[in-house]
């Protein structure tokens, strides 16, 4: 079984512009989170959807939203690119959103 | 903001020796999780704790969790170079009805062949 995918792995992108990251869960699995990870520190929590609704949100500014498909994939989008937005982008899926979770590799997004 | 808190921030032990790392939390859990990251790529779950339980193993990994004192600890037995990555703790609050984790900065080991 495939795991979980993102899409692109890396990216650049200028300041001010949009970017778009995807994933796909694993097969069956309803639930999708998003995190931030900058360099030399722990992930931070962006959103999880469930059943296609949003469940939860950290603290990030309205720039940043999603959306998750009826396929259960999911989308990050990230509007007025800042400098600090340069990280790691991880998506993460599980059944229901409990238990554990399953990462995907991420997608490294360089702000320049 | 980070939870968790993890010490020592960075191990360097042998091969063979036992790697012990600790996770402080701040506020209730409804269970602890331990993720291994390497070289910054995706995590990789390795072991989740529940809040009404005191210890469990997989394999060479003892995680054990003391929520009097919100704390946590992953020991690594007889460590390979393989083990060499970033290992991290994550909380789910509980009493919440979404799976948000809250994880803490991490720990860096290092296990030299």
């Amino acid at each position: 079984d495939a795991g979980v995918t993102q899409s692109p792995t890396h990216l650049i992108k200028t300041r001010g512009q949009h970017v778009t990251l995807r994933c796909s869960p694993i097969s069956g699995h309803k639930s999708v989170s998003w995190y931030q990870q900058v360099l030399g520190q722990g992930p931070q929590f962006i959103f999880q959807y469930y059943e296609k609704e949003e469940r939860g949100r950290g603290n990030f500014p309205d720039r940043f939203s999603a959306r998750q498909f009826p396929n259960y994939s999911s989308e990050l989008n990230v509007n007025a690119l800042l400098l600090g937005d340069s990280a790691l982008y991880l998506c993460a899926s599980s059944p229901t959103g409990a238990g554990g979770y399953t990462f995907g590799s991420g997608t490294r997004l360089t702000v320049v | 903001s980070q939870q968790g808190e993890e010490d020592p921030q960075a191990l360097s032990i042998q091969e063979g020796e036992n790697a012990t790392m600790n996770c402080s939390y701040k506020t209730s859990i409804n269970n602890l999780q331990w993720y291994r990251q390497n070289s910054g790529r995706g995590l990789v779950h390795l072991i989740l704790i529940r809040s009404n339980e005191r210890e469990k193993h997989s394999g060479r990994l003892r995680v054990t969790l003391d929520t009097s004192k919100k704390s946590s600890s992953l020991l690594i037995t007889a460590s390979r170079a393989a083990d060499t990555a970033s290992y991290f703790c994550a909380t789910k609050a509980g009493g919440t009805s979404y799976g948000k984790l809250t994880f803490g900065q991490g720990t860096i080991l290092t296990v030299h062949p």
